[in-house]
C-alpha cells in the first residue's frame, strides 16, 4: 500500500538553527499538507500547498517557515531559525484531491530544539 | 474557527467489550468528519470517516454516527481487541481539517 514517507524520525537541533523536514508524498496525490502537533495538545494545521504553491496557511505558518517542492517527489519544510517553542512532532500528509479529503499522513519528525 | 472537542481523554476497556469516543464541533459549516488512530511511533491512520448527509457508517467492528443538529460525532468499536490500543483522533473539515486532543485506547486482554 502506497504510504507518505519521512525523514528524519527525529531531529536535534540547537536554538536558532535552521532545519528542513523532508516528505515524499504518495506519488499521485495532487495536495500536501504540513502539521504539527506539540506534546499533549492538538494536531494542528501548518499549511497546504497545491500546484507549486501555498493554497492555505495558518497563524502559525509565519516567516520562518517555508515550503518547497523542489523536485516530482519530495516536499520539504524549512524553519529558518529554530525557537524551544518550534520543538513538536511534525507530520507531512497528501491527498489525491481537494474534494476527496481523505488525507494520508506520514509516520512524522519529532523535533527537539535546545 | 473551528473548535472540536474531544472526550474521554483517556479509556480502558475489556477486551471483548465496546468503546465509545464522541466529539464536538462548532462550525455548521463542517461537512467531512474523519477519524483517526495512531500507534506508537506512527502517523495517524484514517480509519473511518462520514460526511455530512450520512446519519451512520459502519465498517465491519467500527462505526460513526453523526448528529448535525446537535453538532457532534461519535466513534464506536464493538468487540474490541488488544490491536485496537492505540491514540485516536476525531476531526472536523470544510476547507480546512481541526482535530480533537485524541483519546488514548486501551483494551485490555
Amino acid at each position: 500500500e502506497p504510504e507518505v514517507t519521512q525523514t528524519p524520525s527525529h531531529q536535534v537541533t540547537q536554538m536558532g538553527q535552521e532545519v528542513i523536514l523532508r516528505c515524499v508524498p504518495i506519488s499521485n496525490h495532487l495536495y500536501f499538507y504540513w502539521y504539527r502537533q506539540i506534546l499533549g495538545q492538538k494536531v494542528e494545521f501548518l499549511v497546504s500547498f497545491y500546484n507549486n504553491e501555498i493554497s492555505e496557511k495558518s497563524e502559525i505558518f509565519d516567516d520562518q517557515f517555508s515550503v518547497e517542492r523542489p523536485d516530482g517527489s519530495n516536499f520539504t519544510l524549512k524553519i529558518r531559525s529554530t525557537k524551544l517553542e518550534d520543538s513538536a512532532m511534525y507530520f507531512c500528509a497528501s491527498s489525491l484531491a481537494r474534494r476527496d479529503e481523505k488525507l494520508f499522513f506520514g509516520s512524522g519528525t519529532q523535533l527537539s530544539v535546545l | 474557527g473551528e473548535n472540536v472537542e474531544q472526550h474521554p481523554s483517556t479509556l480502558s476497556v475489556q477486551e471483548g467489550d465496546s468503546a465509545v469516543i464522541k466529539c464536538t464541533y462548532s462550525d455548521s459549516a463542517s461537512n467531512y468528519f474523519p477519524w483517526y488512530k495512531q500507534e506508537l511511533g506512527k502517523g495517524p491512520q484514517l480509519i473511518i470517516d462520514i460526511r455530512s448527509n450520512v446519519g451512520e457508517k459502519k465498517d465491519q467492528r467500527i462505526a460513526v454516527t453523526l448528529n448535525k443538529t446537535a453538532k457532534h460525532f461519535s466513534l464506536h468499536i464493538t468487540e474490541t481487541q488488544p490491536e485496537d490500543s492505540a491514540v485516536y483522533f476525531c476531526a472536523a473539515s470544510q476547507n480546512q481539517f481541526y482535530f480533537g486532543t485524541g483519546t488514548s485506547l486501551t483494551v485490555i486482554p
